[in-house]
């Protein structure tokens, strides 16, 4: 089956400053890349994804970036803000989109 | 529209006992994932279903299993109840059309399992 390995496992930035997380997957049947955002307390909420047939994806300060030869795909967030802070979740799901394989998550901390 | 939701938000019980979980999904969605999510482990998959069938399953024990109603409620049911399986419980609901993947999670269920 899928396996999603994340990176790192904490990250603390100053704010303003660039956050980078990275993931990699084994299944190169997988097609489907979301990320979530998990605020302390609260659900995990999609906050961008990319399927495979996409290199880059952008929404104001947030983009990801997919590899599919080295099977690799980050999470670029620019301009950080303390509301930033929180867990970080890759994803990636073989066709069919049905089952969603999650990295360990990354709990990201910007330092005001 | 309502979101998802899970009830019971809180629950305690002793080992050996079981457990249901119950979530409705966003109305108009068919699809409905469970997952655990424990501080070590992140968040793993244990089984979705759409329109009343399993389509998947992760590699969770037998203990483990769910169903899914024709108003696409969810229900997940743990037997045997172990230490191990104090978790948050999370579902999740999908649309799962050509264009709209996004899960839409519940605000889950804590189990502490004493």
């Amino acid at each position: 089956g899928e396996n999603v390995e994340q990176h790192p496992s904490t990250l603390s930035v100053q704010e303003g400053d660039s956050a980078v997380i990275k993931c990699t997957y084994s299944d190169s049947a997988s097609n489907y890349f979301p990320w979530y955002k998990q605020e302390l307390g609260k659900r995990p909420q999609l906050i961008i994804d990319i399927r495979s047939n996409v290199g880059e994806k952008k929404d104001q300060r947030i983009a990801v970036t997919l590899n599919k030869t080295a099977k690799h795909f980050s999470l670029h967030i620019t301009e950080t803000q303390p509301e930033d802070s929180a867990v970080y979740f890759c994803a990636a799901t073989p066709g069919g989109y049905q089952k969603v394989t999650f990295g360990i998550g990354t709990k990201l901390q910007v330092i005001p | 529209k309502a979101g998802v939701t899970q009830t019971p938000r809180y629950l305690i019980k002793t080992r050996g006992q079981q457990v249901t979980l119950s979530c409705s999904p966003i109305s108009g969605h068919r699809s409905v994932s469970w997952y655990q999510q424990t501080p070590g482990q992140g968040l793993q998959f244990l089984f979705e279903y759409f329109s009343e069938t399993q389509r998947n399953k992760g590699n969770f024990p037998g203990r483990f299993s769910g169903r899914q109603f024709s108003n696409s409620r969810s229900e997940m049911n743990v037997s045997t109840l172990e230490l191990g399986d104090s978790a948050l419980y999370l579902c999740a609901s999908s649309l799962e059309t050509a264009a709209s993947h996004e899960q839409y999670f519940g605000p889950g269920t804590r189990l502490t399992v004493t």
